[in-house]
């Protein structure tokens, strides 16, 4: 069973739409983050949540939206998407929100817009 | 420059030998971890030294650690062609709440 599963793996949509990513992990973990990687691979952390609560929101556009359902599940929304958003989105979870464990990453969403 | 910084950017070596990447950091830290990346994956978590610890070794891993130089190594011995990939680290600072990656390494293992 993969550990921390996100869907789509790749996406490909026009300037303007708005598409949603989606992160599961199984592991039991209380934190889960998205991280983007752009094209140069630095990886930049943009939204965390502990248990359902947002703890960490980095300076990310409104366009982008959390959610979190439960501690297991956590969602990204992009509305009007832009060509600067094209990179590699990553979703992330730790047994806590200080990470002390460290990362467990899944295998990332491809986002290009065109 | 952002906290969390490797050199070098590159590493080309053949099989069989040790490869050493650095990462130097600026803010205090709680712990310090070791990510691989393969081509078109996610990051695989290698190892994790805390500031209280000098050394740490993981089968062919051996990561140091200098919080007075605020610096870390990675060393791979013996490497393989399979070893080929990026290796990130991440610095975690609990007052901050959140891990810091650098920039990685992009290593190149030739057979």
């Amino acid at each position: 069973d993969t550990a921390v599963s996100q869907t789509p793996k790749y996406l490909v949509t026009q300037m303007g739409n708005d598409k949603s990513i989606k992160c599961e992990q199984n592991l039991g973990h209380d934190t889960m983050y998205w991280y983007k990687q752009d094209s140069k691979k630095f990886l930049k952390i943009m939204f965390s949540y502990n248990n359902k609560e947002l703890i960490i929101n980095e300076t990310v556009p409104n366009r982008f939206s959390p959610k979190s359902p439960d501690k297991a599940h956590l969602n990204l929304h992009i509305n009007s998407l832009e060509l600067g958003d094209s990179a590699v989105y990553f979703c992330a979870s730790s047994q806590d929100r200080r990470g002390r464990g460290g990362y467990t990453f899944g295998s990332g969403t491809r986002l290009t817009v065109v | 420059s952002q906290q969390g910084e490797e050199d070098p950017q590159a590493l080309s070596i053949q099989e069989g030998e040790n490869a050493t990447m650095n990462c130097s950091y600026k803010t205090s830290i709680n712990n310090l971890q070791w990510y691989r990346q393969n081509s078109g994956r996610g990051l695989v978590h290698l190892i994790l030294i805390r500031s209280n610890e000098r050394e740490k070794h993981s089968g062919r891993l051996r990561v140091t650690l200098d919080t007075s130089k605020k610096s870390s190594s990675l060393l791979i011995t013996a490497s393989r062609a399979a070893d080929t990939a990026s290796y990130f680290c991440a610095t975690l600072n609990t007052n901050a709440g959140k891990s810091t990656f650098g920039d990685g390494t992009t290593l190149t293992v030739k057979p």
